[in-house]
């Protein structure tokens, strides 16, 4: 399957400081990507989906002025996380197409906001 | 309702039986399906795609889809140990919505000795 990675792989912050989180896809090229997050013991919900050099689409209840999304190249995605607080404390994942259909994850960022 | 709704669990096998998942999905119009494995801590990992209706099979893997039912499945033949994790089942809609995937809640399989 395709290779998708993700840096950092866990940080851990101050309250109001803001972190990035990058996604590339090592051996493909994804036009489109997608960022999730996961809280203990629940599934996935999609955040948004990102367009390589157009806005990304969020879900709805999800701010876009403080999930920031760049996806500036067919090979990297970004989401910036501004101003954390403690709730948005979580395990962060971006997923990528690897085909025609499938999605392929990469292996999360965990986000600790103190 | 849920979109896509997956047996609660937690299921409990032992090594060597048969584990079966089950998911159902509530549009209709859904093109794509997947099976997901998550070990606790992990991202998920893709195990089973699965498009037309019928049953395909990967090792010891076998999807089964229902598309008239909207009913997906995923049955784990001589389970082991190492199978002991979340089972995510996904559905994609298609058409506009390309690509996005809306998941289940899971379902924990533990697999004993």
């Amino acid at each position: 399957g395709a290779v998708v990675s993700q840096h950092p792989s866990w940080v851990i912050c101050k309250s109001g400081t803001s972190v990035k989180i990058e996604c590339r896809s090592l051996d493909f090229q994804a036009t489109t990507m997608f960022w999730y997050r996961q809280f203990p013991k629940q599934s996935l919900m999609l955040m948004a989906t990102s367009n390589e050099g157009s806005k990304a689409t969020y879900e709805q209840g999800v701010e876009k002025d403080k999930f920031l999304i760049n996806h500036a190249s067919l090979t990297l995605s970004t989401l910036t996380v501004t101003s954390a607080h403690p709730e948005d404390s979580s395990f962060y994942i971006c997923s990528a197409h690897g085909g025609a259909h499938e999605q392929y994850f990469g292996p999360g960022t965990r986000l600790t906001v103190t | 309702q849920k979109e896509v709704e997956q047996n609660s669990g937690p299921l409990s096998v032992p090594e060597g039986a048969i584990a079966s998942l089950n998911c159902t999905y509530s549009d209709r119009g859904s093109q794509s399906f997947f099976w997901y494995r998550q070990y606790s801590g992990k991202s998920p990992e893709l195990i089973m795609s699965i498009y037309s209706n019928g049953d395909k099979e990967d090792g010891r893997f076998t999807a089964q889809l229902n598309k008239a039912s909207q009913y997906v499945s995923l049955l784990i033949r001589d389970s082991q140990p190492s199978d002991s994790a979340t089972y995510l089942c996904a559905v994609n809609a298609g058409g506009t919505s390309y690509g996005k995937l809306t998941f289940g809640q899971g379902t924990i399989l533990t697999v004993h000795p």
